[in-house]
C-alpha cells in the first residue's frame, strides 16, 4: 500500500514568488491536513481538507491557501513568498483522525 | 488553543536500557486522543502510539509504552529495550474528539541512543 507522497521534495524559491506543493494521500483516506515545521515554531496547523472542503484553517495569513481534488489529492500554494515562509512543509493523511495520522516525508521549501 | 508540553529538549539513553520522555497538555476537554510520533533524520513521522482519554489502561505496542495519568494531564512515553533505531526526535501530540482533525504537537524531544 503506497504511502503518503509528497512533491517535490526540495524547494527553492525567490522572495515575491509563489509556490505550489503537491500531496497524494493514501488511497481511501479522504481526509488531508498540511502542518509547517520550523525550528523555531515547531509544528503548527495551516488547514485540513475533506471530500474536497476545507473543514479546519490554521491560523495562517491569506497567502496560504490550499485545495483538495475529487481523488483526494492535495495542493497547498504560498503566495508572495517571505523569507520566513523557509520551512519543512508536511502533509497527512487520515481515515479517521482518532487513529492518527500517516506522513509524507515532507517539502524543504527555501526562500531566498 | 490546547497547550502540548515537552520539558525535555534532548535525552539520552544506552543501548538495551530504558528511557522516559515525558509531555504534559493543557485543556478543559474531557473527550481526547494523545499521540507519539517519532521523526528521523529522515522527515518522515512516524506514528509510535495512540491513548484515547476515556480508557484508563495505559496503551502498549512492543517495546513503547505511557504512562497517561489523565488528571495530571500527563502522557509520558516509556522505550524498553532502546534500539539504535530509536535514535529521532519524538513529538507529543493532542487532537480533541469534538473540534475535528487538528492535531496540536510539543516542540519535541530529542532523543540520542549510545551504542
Amino acid at each position: 500500500k503506497a504511502g503518503v507522497t509528497q512533491t517535490p521534495r526540495y524547494l527553492i524559491k525567490t522572495r515575491g514568488q509563489q509556490v505550489t506543493l503537491s500531496c497524494s494521500p493514501i488511497s481511501g483516506h479522504r481526509s488531508v491536513s498540511w502542518y509547517q515545521q520550523t525550528p523555531g515554531q515547531g509544528l503548527q496547523f495551516l488547514f485540513e481538507y475533506f471530500s474536497e472542503t476545507q473543514r479546519n484553517k490554521g491560523n495562517f495569513p491569506g497567502r496560504f491557501s490550499g485545495r483538495q481534488f475529487s481523488n483526494s489529492r492535495s495542493e497547498m500554494n504560498v503566495s508572495t513568498l517571505e523569507l520566513g515562509d523557509s520551512a519543512l512543509y508536511l502533509c497527512a493523511s487520515s481515515l479517521s483522525g482518532i487513529y492518527g495520522y500517516t506522513f509524507g516525508s515532507g517539502t524543504r521549501l527555501t526562500v531566498v | 488553543a490546547q497547550t502540548v508540553t515537552q520539558s525535555q529538549p534532548e535525552m539520552s539513553v544506552q543501548e538495551a536500557e530504558t528511557v522516559t520522555l515525558s509531555c504534559t497538555y493543557d485543556t478543559s476537554e474531557s473527550d481526547y486522543y494523545l499521540f507519539w510520533y517519532k521523526q528521523p533524520p529522515s522527515r518522515q513521522m512516524i506514528l509510535v502510539i495512540r491513548q484515547e482519554a476515556y480508557k484508563q489502561q495505559n496503551a502498549t505496542e512492543n517495546r513503547f509504552s505511557v504512562n497517561f495519568q489523565k488528571a495530571a494531564k500527563s502522557f509520558s512515553l516509556k522505550i524498553s529495550d532502546s534500539q539504535l533505531g530509536d535514535a529521532a526526535m519524538y513529538f507529543c501530540a493532542y487532537r480533541s474528539a469534538n473540534t475535528g482533525n487538528q492535531f496540536y504537537f510539543g516542540t519535541g524531544t530529542s532523543l540520542t541512543v549510545i551504542p
